[in-house]
């Protein structure tokens, strides 16, 4: 089966702690995002790669960091630096110059205390 | 600048009534992407409709339709004889041209509540 997966679901951290959040896709797509949300809003991106060791921020990438050294993987370290790191995370991925075809992966839930 | 409201937060109905979702969007691209997803509970995003902005006719599917009317920016979402199943998120999102942006614009959502 080919899709994007993103492990744990859930994940709970000590504030202060780095944590890194799993993304994995078999769909062969180029580019991989990363987008927070946060109850009664919408999705918001935080990083985005359009192809393997290359990476751009979006418009919330303070306190976050990414890495992308193989093309099935685009993993996203929380850092302590994230003033408020507990939100629902999702991952995507699309095709090369389609970037308006974008699959989403099931979420990793982050509650930070 | 790209934005798109979702000016209704929540929404209740009875089950088997109509419902309608409202989406408004800015953008001055001439060439750009609509779309609607639904977020149930799980929270994984479904995606329901991709429109691109040359393309303005009206899609049935089932028991949803979308209404795309570029003259208002406007992209609803309307359901129709809604069931208890029905009940999850609804987000709206544009997206601009790929030589553009890559980016996703999404709505804040509008959580539907079917009643029994």
């Amino acid at each position: 089966d080919g899709g994007i997966t993103q492990s744990p679901k859930y994940l709970f951290r000590k504030e202060g702690q780095n944590v890194t959040l799993s993304c994995e896709q078999n769909l062969n797509h180029d580019a991989m995002y990363w987008y927070r949300q946060d109850p009664g809003q919408g999705l918001r991106l935080i990083y985005y790669s359009q192809i393997v060791n290359d990476f751009q921020k979006g418009d919330i990438a303070e306190g976050y960091s990414v890495s992308r050294e193989k093309k099935e993987s685009f993993p996203l370290t929380v850092t302590s630096a994230q003033k408020n790191p507990t939100a629902f995370y999702l991952c995507a991925s699309s095709p090369t110059g389609r970037s308006y075809e974008q699959y989403f992966g099931p979420g990793t839930r982050l509650t930070v205390t | 600048a790209q934005k798109v409201t979702q000016a209704q937060t929540e929404i209740s109905v009875v089950e088997k009534e109509d419902v309608t979702l409202d989406c408004v969007y800015e953008t001055r691209d001439t060439t750009y992407y609509l779309f609607w997803y639904k977020q149930p509970p799980s929270g994984e995003l479904v995606f329901l409709i991709r429109r691109n902005s040359f393309d303005e006719q009206n899609e049935i599917s089932g028991r949803y339709s979308w209404n795309f009317q570029k003259s208002t920016s406007s992209f609803n979402f309307t359901i129709t004889a809604s069931q208890v199943v029905d009940s999850a998120v609804y987000f709206c999102a544009l997206s601009r041209n790929p030589n553009t942006g890559n980016q996703f614009y999404f709505g804040t959502g509008t959580s539907l509540t079917v009643i029994p």
